[in-house]
Formats: structure tokens, C-alpha cells, sequence
């Protein structure tokens, strides 16, 4: 069955640290996006990619960081500049035109600072 | 002002209620509108789509949009304990671009209680 798997499902961060989320897709989606979800904020965007070695900042790009060489995969970087990171980040995908179609959304990974 | 605004909750029924959760939005340029549904824990997933003006009825699930109020609901009937989730409403203009980004609400918390 084609969707989107992000690794690991928990991820612990020690002070200081970069850390890298995956995200894979086989939806053969042109469109990748990263969100950041906390507590009462709802979805905020950090990165999107439209085609492979391009992308673009979103709302809260400070302290992260991503790669699009291939187009299944769209990982997303954690740098130590990312002030407060703990929170729950999703990955989804979409084919052009995400109004028409919608996004389909991996399952998450929870990332927590200790 | 935030493009789309959604109430956060959380919203407390009993089971067999009808279930009316709302957005409003402020871009008349929007077209496509959405519902997603999230378990806790657990990334989006896409619950309704309509177009345009008019309801769209799935089951016990109605979406209904109202463009010239700019106002979308979701009804839930005979609302059961396995509709507790945060439903997001989600909405996008098409002007033609290769990828038009969602918009999404802050999410409403609903647990129904058995």
C-alpha cells in the first residue's frame, strides 16, 4: 500500500544536538511539506518542496533544515538554533494542485528535548 | 487575523449527540475545502472534501459550506465514542499554480462520551 513513513515515531534530543526526521513517501506525490504541531497552535509550516532539489521556507523555518535529492524522501534537520523543539512533527505529501486532492500525512514523530 | 479560524474546545457530548463543528474564514478566494480527522498520537487524515458552495453527506458525516457567509461546518450524527479526535478544517484556493498550499484550522478536541 502506497503512504508516508516517518522514523522514528520518538525521538529524545539532548541540548545542543541536531537531530534528523525522516520522511519517506510512495505516493509518487511531487509536493512534500514538513509541520510542526503544539498544544492549541495547530498545523504551522516550516518547510515545503514542490519538485526535487527545490524548496521553500514556510512560517517557521528558523533552526531547521531540509534536503529534497530524491523525490521520495524529504527529511527534515533539527538544528541546536531551534530554541524550543519539542513538539510533534508531521510530514505530508500532495500532487500538484494540493486544493484538488488534499494532503495524505504520515503518523509523526514526537520530538522531546531532555 | 488568522486566515481560517477554528474553535479549539474541547467540545463534550454524549454518545448519539449531533456533533456541528465550524470554521470561518476571511480569503473569498478559497474554493476547496476539507475535514480532516486526528487520533491522538496519530498524523491527519483526510475525513471530507467539497467544493465550492452546498453539503456533501458520507455516512453519518456532512460537510456543508457556505460561501457567502465564508463559513464551513461538519456535522456528526449519532456521534459514537470512536468519533473522539481533533477535527481540522482545511481549505485552498486554485489559481492555476503548480501546488496550492493548504490552509488549516487550529483543530476542535471532540471526545463523546459513552
Amino acid at each position: 500500500d502506497g503512504g508516508i513513513t516517518q522514523s522514528p515515531k520518538y525521538l529524545f534530543r539532548k541540548e545542543g544536538q541536531n537531530v534528523t526526521l525522516s520522511c519517506e513517501q510512495n505516493l509518487n506525490h511531487d509536493a512534500m511539506y514538513w509541520y510542526r504541531q503544539d498544544p492549541g497552535q495547530g498545523l504551522r509550516l516550516i518547510y515545503y518542496s514542490q519538485i526535487v532539489n527545490d524548496f521553500q521556507k514556510g512560517d517557521i523555518a528558523e533552526g531547521y533544515s531540509v534536503s529534497r535529492e530524491k523525490k521520495e524522501s524529504f527529511p527534515l534537520t533539527v538544528t541546536s538554533a531551534q530554541k524550543n523543539p519539542t513538539a510533534f512533527y508531521l510530514c505530508a505529501s500532495s500532487r500538484p494542485s494540493a486544493g484538488l486532492y488534499g494532503y495524505t500525512f504520515g503518523s509523526g514523530t514526537r520530538l522531546t528535548v531532555v | 487575523q488568522k486566515e481560517v479560524e477554528q474553535d479549539p474546545g474541547p467540545l463534550s457530548v454524549p454518545e448519539g449527540a449531533i456533533v456541528s463543528l465550524n470554521c470561518t474564514y476571511s480569503n473569498s478566494a478559497f474554493q476547496y475545502f476539507m475535514w480532516y480527522r486526528q487520533y491522538s498520537r496519530k498524523g491527519p487524515e483526510l475525513l471530507m472534501y467539497t467544493y465550492s458552495s452546498g453539503n456533501k453527506e458520507d455516512g453519518r458525516f456532512t460537510a456543508q459550506v457556505d460561501k457567502s457567509s465564508k463559513y464551513i461546518s461538519l456535522f456528526i450524527r449519532d456521534s459514537q465514542p470512536s468519533d473522539s479526535a481533533t477535527y481540522l478544517c482545511a481549505m485552498s484556493l486554485h489559481d492555476g499554480g503548480a501546488t496550492n498550499k493548504l490552509i488549516f484550522g487550529t483543530g476542535t478536541l471532540l471526545a463523546v462520551q459513552p
